[in-house]
């Protein structure tokens, strides 16, 4: 059962560029979390926000959360092409482990 | 090395087989994790454990066996191989439960003929 969905599956983006994930969840949480996969790895945690809090910055991430839509978002300013990878939402509902979505792969070109 | 290690990194293997896969954590993390990915089904957990000698099944555990007999290590065993299983196997480990980031292993990729 899978609880986040990312969209889009797939972005494309020139370096500099800023990149923008979104995650929709389905049941009320505790937190939501990010991670990155780069090509042939593990994930990698990246930001951890929780149900109270509506915007969390890390760098040049920024994670923002909307509870009432159910709903976050990850932005990514000034992209590198060290950025390509797929990032993923995983969601803590409270009496079950981290349930992860899909994942969304950025591209950014050169 | 401090962290999480799988092994093997890779392995084939023919449909039938008893096939262990091994993930080791040196931080004495609480929890530890199995999933698995495949295209178009992102990461599913397979089991976890909280504590030595306390494991829960996760959203796809047939035909998968784990243990826990120590708080490090957390072989996964698939009993009977099958070409369904065929996959790339992530390990992981957190200091506590969901609220608390998950640390990764690099991964093993399984193939079964």
């Amino acid at each position: 059962s899978q609880q986040g969905e990312e969209d889009p599956q797939a972005l494309s983006i020139q370096e500099g560029e800023n990149a923008t994930m979104n995650c929709s969840y389905k049941t009320s949480i505790n937190n939501l979390q990010w991670y990155r996969q780069n090509s042939g790895r593990g994930l990698v945690h990246l930001i951890l926000i929780r149900s109270n809090e509506r915007e969390k910055h890390s760098g040049r991430l920024r994670v923002t959360l909307d509870t009432s839509k159910k709903s976050s978002s990850l932005l990514i300013t000034a992209s590198r092409a060290a950025d390509t990878a797929s990032y993923f939402c995983a969601t803590d509902s409270g009496n079950t482990p981290l349930v992860f979505g899909k994942g969304t792969r950025l591209s950014v070109i050169a | 090395d401090a962290g999480i290690t799988q092994s093997p990194r890779y392995k084939i293997t023919e449909t039938g087989r008893q096939v262990t896969l091994m993930c080791h954590q040196t931080w004495s993390h609480s929890y530890m994790f199995w999933y698995r990915q495949d295209l178009g089904h992102g990461l599913r957990l397979i089991y976890y454990s909280a504590a030595a000698d306390i494991t829960d099944k996760g959203e796809v555990s047939d035909g998968y066996v784990v243990s826990r007999s120590k708080t490090e290590n957390f072989p996964l065993t698939l009993e009977s191989a099958t070409r369904s299983q065929t996959s790339v196997y992530f390990c992981a480990s957190s200091e506590s439960g969901s609220s608390y980031e998950q640390y990764f292993g690099p991964g093993t990729r399984l193939t079964v003929t």
